[in-house]
């Protein structure tokens, strides 16, 4: 049980187009995902908070114009990455928290890398 | 300071036991976990303790915690060269987790 997912898995994209990544918790509902980045070698650093029906909490220096997220659904999450540049290129991943759960108690999609050329 | 931090290596030989320290920073952090990397994938959550606990032991795993100290260790027994990954240490911290800077475990044959 408690299985994210994410799609797509990797994708390269031109630089001033927009990408957009799904989260989804397949088999719990998730009342708040979260929006992870890391780069190479390091942490992973959470970009925003994103809960079932109301606007995401983005943390400070996230820039929220450029890193959409919409979370219409308990089960799905997307964040768009708008007029991606190079410097956007990074592994994203996401994670859930069950409904009846705490919010530390969250399960991790295996991540997106995304290639801006 | 702010950050949570763990040395960057650590390199054993199978069959060996690997220790993987951590300090984090907030006292009253409820939950202390331990999460896995491997290339290219997301995290695999190994184990978490409660604060009020000074030792959890789940199989081949043990966690140590020092509360006075802020220390969280993680040992794993018998490590094999499946075990060789990037470790996370992370803490509860008002509504979100806060991560370490990972330990990669190198296991050689």
């Amino acid at each position: 049980g408690a299985v994210v997912s994410q799609h797509p898995s990797w994708v390269i994209c031109k630089s001033g187009t927009s990408v957009k990544i799904e989260c989804r918790s397949l088999d719990f509902q998730a009342t708040t995902m979260f929006w992870y980045r890391q780069f190479p070698k390091q942490s992973l650093m959470l970009m925003a908070t994103s809960n079932e029906g109301s606007k995401a909490t983005y943390e400070q220096g996230v820039e929220k114009d450029k890193f959409l997220i919409n979370h219409a659904s308990l089960t799905l999450s997307t964040l768009t990455v708008t007029s991606a540049h190079p410097e956007d290129s990074s592994f994203y991943i996401c994670s859930a928290s069950p409904r009846d759960k705490s919010l530390y108690e969250q399960y991790f999609g295996p991540g997106t890398r995304l290639t801006v050329t | 300071g702010e950050d949570v931090e763990q040395s960057l290596f650590l390199s054993v030989r199978e069959g060996d036991s690997s220790v993987i320290n951590c300090t984090y920073t907030d006292s009253s952090s409820t939950y202390l976990y331990w999460y896995k990397q491997e290339p290219g994938a997301g995290l695999q959550l190994l184990t978490y303790i409660f604060s009020n606990m000074d030792m959890k032991q789940d199989q081949r795993l043990t966690v140590l915690l020092n509360k006075k100290d802020k220390h969280l260790s993680l040992r794993i027994a018998d490590t094999q060269t499946g075990d060789s990954a990037i470790y996370f240490c992370a803490e509860s911290r008002g509504g979100k987790l806060i991560f370490g800077q990972g330990t990669e475990l190198s296991v050689k044959p």
